[in-house]
């Protein structure tokens, strides 16, 4: 079954910078999903990818997908400590049509 | 409004003592979906429901069984608890399985289990 590598695993950033949080697939991706959790609470749902190239804003997040590489970045603009967080990229873990697998997450610090 | 609800918030047992999870969802989804997370790590899905229609994961060890009684419920029965299975438990739902619109899946809250 496939497998997700997110690089870094973790992040300390100052208020006010940029980052990068990078997800990698073993195999061909169906779909590329970017959650958020924060410590002990359940994951709420960010955006999803679903063509190579596609790219979605959400305030200032964006995400990408390229296909070719089996990667998709998502980008925080201006950083806030309410972006603070773990970060995980989900992918249908058989193919298409099936339920999500996880990466093990980016854990995300905001200092101001 | 809660979309996906789940009882308890926290749960303790004894090592080998029966225990039920239970999870609601107000979304009218196909799936449900059942994920364990140990801290430091990635949810691992043991099973979903597409349906009524059981979906397991090979590798879920079988003290782990599940309910969908109806469209809105699901349950995760643990059936002899080891310290092992002490983590957080997540229920998702979803329209439709990964890949297509309406495959997003929306979680609760989780159930953090503590075994004794």
């Amino acid at each position: 079954s496939q497998e997700l590598e997110q690089s870094p695993q973790s992040l300390i950033v100052q208020e006010g910078k940029n980052l990068t949080i990078n997800c990698t697939s073993s195999k061909t991706l169906y779909g590329l999903y970017w959650y958020k959790q924060k410590y002990g609470e359940g994951l709420i749902f960010l955006m999803m990818l679903q063509k190579g190239g596609e790219e979605k804003s959400h305030e200032k997040i964006t995400a990408k997908l390229d296909e070719k590489k089996q990667q998709s970045s998502l980008h925080i603009t201006a950083s806030q400590p309410s972006h603070a967080g773990i970060y995980l990229c989900g992918a249908p873990g058989r193919g298409a049509g099936t339920a999500l697998i996880f990466g093990k997450g980016t854990t995300l610090s905001v200092s101001s | 409004d809660a979309m996906v609800i789940q009882n308890p918030r926290y749960q303790v047992t004894q090592f080998g003592k029966p225990v039920t999870l239970s999870c609601s969802q107000t979304l009218n989804h196909n799936v449900m979906y059942w994920y364990q997370q140990k801290s430091s790590q990635a949810p691992k899905l043991l099973f979903h429901y597409y349906d009524k229609d059981f979906n397991n994961e090979a590798d879920t060890p079988d003290n782990f069984q599940s309910r969908r009684p109806n469209t809105s419920f699901c349950f995760l029965d643990i059936r002899s608890p080891g310290l092992g299975d002490a983590a957080m438990y997540l229920c998702a739902t979803s329209r439709e399985l990964g890949g297509d619109r309406g495959s997003e899946q929306y979680f609760g809250p989780g159930t953090r289990l503590t075994v004794t």
